[in-house]
Parts: C-alpha cells; structure tokens; sequence
C-alpha cells in the first residue's frame, strides 16, 4: 500500500545551519505530495506541496522537489532560525482519497 | 475567520464510557477527515468523508464510527472507549479530496487530547 518513510528524528541545528530532511514514498498511481509543519500544542499548518513529477515547492525559505525517479521529497532550508523549530511532516495523497503522512521529524534550532 | 475547531480540546474519560468528539468548519470544504497522533507512528487516517453523507474507513478505523449529516460537521464517535484510543486527535478539512486537481490543501484543528482510563 501506500506510504512515506521520514528521516528519523530529533535534530538539533545551529542557527543558520542547512536543513535536509529525508522523505521517501511509496504509492500507485501520480499523488501530490505535501510538507506541513507543527509547532508545539499546535495542529497542522501546510508548508507546501508538489503535485507532479518535477515540482518544486517552496515556502518561508523551505524547498523540496517531487523526484519520481527516487520517489523522494526531501525537506531543505539553506539558513534555519530558532523560530522554525518544530515538527515537520512529509504526507502524500494516494489515488484512493486518502493521506499517509510519515512519522514526523522534530526540529530544534539553537542560537 | 476561516478555521476547523474541535471539541472538547482535553478529555479524561473510562472505558467503555461513549463519547463524541466534534468537529466543524466553516470554509464549506466538502473534505473531512479525522486522524490520530501517536508517537513515533505520525498521523494516521481514521474515516474521512467525500462529502454529505459520504464517508469512507482510513487506516485505523476499528472502534470508531463517524457520520456527515451537514457539511460543516463531522463527529468523531467511540461508542466503547478503551485504553489503547487514549491519543491526540485532529479532524482535517479540504476543498476537493486529497490529489484533486492541486487544491486540496488540509487544514487542521487545533486537537483533542483523549485518555481512556
């Protein structure tokens, strides 16, 4: 079935450090493919999303190209601050109506 | 303001105790769905609902029934509550489902803390 495997967490960067967070997939069919953020007692918030081959999304400084050929989506951010500490979740929508998100990588930012 | 808001935010409750869960949005997004937060498993999809009426089991649906009888609505039921659904639930909403035509973007409510004694 379908699914998203997440680079394990925590990590801990210093300011202005460069951010990569592994994403990988697995699904039948062309599904988009999203980053949403979660910061701490919060829900949800979309960081931004791809929804075919070759996409780039972005967003606050964030980045991350949907590669058909690795079925990956990784999470990168050149010079991260203190304020993006938080959660960050890879998900896919599969053909079928549904959302698999990954397990979800905590973020901390130190000054 | 555009939101989904849940109810009650924190709740304590026994097993086998019925409970209800709300969810409502006001963005007349015809996508809903709820999802459960555990450690180390990320979100996964209980039921989701296409639209009025229309609902539809995710991964985990065992021991939860939903219903969509207006499309603002859709509550999260534990008829039996037990032990191992103590999590932090989220109930989602979109536009269109998920991979429609790039606009299904979910937005999330704020969460229910749920421990089952």
């Amino acid at each position: 079935g379908d699914s998203v495997t997440q680079m394990e967490g925590p990590v801990t960067l210093s300011e202005e450090a460069f951010l990569t967070i592994n994403c990988t997939y697995t699904a039948t069919g062309y599904p988009s493919l999203f980053w949403y953020v979660q910061y701490p007692g919060e829900g949800l918030q979309l960081l931004l999303k791809a929804t075919k081959a070759d996409d780039k999304g972005s967003n606050k400084g964030f980045e991350a190209t949907y590669r058909k050929e690795t079925t990956s989506f990784h999470l990168e951010k050149g010079s991260v601050q203190v304020s993006d500490s938080a959660v960050y979740f890879c998900a896919l929508s599969s053909s079928r109506n549904q959302f698999y998100f990954g397990t979800g990588t905590s973020l901390t930012v130190i000054p | 303001e555009a939101q989904v808001t849940q109810n009650p935010r924190y709740l304590i409750t026994v097993t086998g105790k019925k409970l209800t869960v709300t969810c409502s949005q006001n963005m007349n997004h015809e996508y809903m769905s709820w999802y459960r937060q555990d450690p180390g498993l990320g979100l996964r999809q209980i039921y989701y609902s296409m639209n009025v009426e229309v609902t539809d089991k995710g991964d985990v649906p065992e021991g939860y029934k939903v219903s969509r009888k207006e499309k603002r609505n859709f509550p999260l039921i534990l008829e039996s509550p037990s032990p191992n659904q103590t999590s932090l639930y989220f109930c989602a909403s979109s536009l269109v489902p998920p991979g429609v035509a790039g606009t299904d973007t979910q937005y999330f409510g704020p969460g229910t803390r749920l421990t089952v004694l």
